[in-house]
């Protein structure tokens, strides 16, 4: 079955780019019709959606963060990365990749990676 | 976008039944019927309950039930069980081709 896990540094300083990758492992990120997707949660907050690719490469991202967020994937590698550029300490979150299926809706996330942005 | 609306907290005895609200818009919830609840225990990723409203995914107990009228979407738990303590999330995909969390709501099993 299908897994995904989140890699990437747990502390990045204010101003810097956040980078996360999310492997996906027993299966192929180009096949079928999935969405793969980006989602955040600050600690003891709620969650916030951050943005999704598609396998052709089409990408739809939040409006709060659309001006500092690339999603994109290599299929040769079977991952899709984040980047969020000019974080600050409201980015501070545990980020959660997942794979939104045919019936919308997340059935697969990955374990979630805790990131802080701090000097 | 605006987080959907939810109740902060809500709580049941054991065999009880509850029910928790997500408030939208027309632009989500009321627009949609991708709407769908994922119930998180601390320290875990979210787990999806309910999908399209209605549907649960295989393994997920039918004492999980979803419904939607207008901009509200519900989902309610009957014969609650000491288990069913976490927090639960509504989402919604909206007009603008994204999608929307609501803010939380935490169950408490007395």
């Amino acid at each position: 079955q299908v897994q995904l896990q989140e890699s990437g540094p747990g502390l990045v300083k204010p101003s810097q780019t956040l980078s996360l990758t999310c492997t996906v492992s027993g299966g192929s990120i180009s096949s079928g019709s999935y969405y793969w997707s980006w989602i955040r949660q600050p600690a003891g907050k709620g969650l916030e959606w951050i943005g999704r690719i598609y396998t052709s490469g089409s990408t739809n991202y939040n409006p709060s963060l659309k001006r500092r967020v690339t999603i994109s994937v290599d299929t040769s590698k079977n991952q899709f990365s984040l980047k969020l550029t000019s974080v600050t300490a409201a980015d501070t979150a545990v980020y959660y990749c997942a794979r939104e299926d045919r019936d919308n809706a997340y059935h697969i996330w990955g374990q979630g990676t805790l990131v802080t942005v701090s000097s | 976008q605006s987080a959907l609306t939810q109740p902060a907290s809500v709580s049941g005895s054991p065999g009880q039944s509850i029910t928790i609200s997500c408030t939208g818009t027309s632009s989500d919830v009321g627009g949609y019927n991708s709407v769908s609840w994922y119930q998180q225990h601390p320290g875990k990723a979210p787990k999806l309950m309910i999908y399209d409203v209605s549907n649960r995914p295989s393994g997920v107990s039918n004492r999980f039930s979803g419904s939607k009228s207008g901009n509200t979407a519900s989902l309610t738990i009957s014969g609650l069980q000491a288990e069913d303590e976490a927090d639960y999330y509504c989402s919604s995909y909206t007009s603008s081709s994204t999608w929307v969390f609501g803010g939380g709501t935490k169950l408490t099993v007395l």
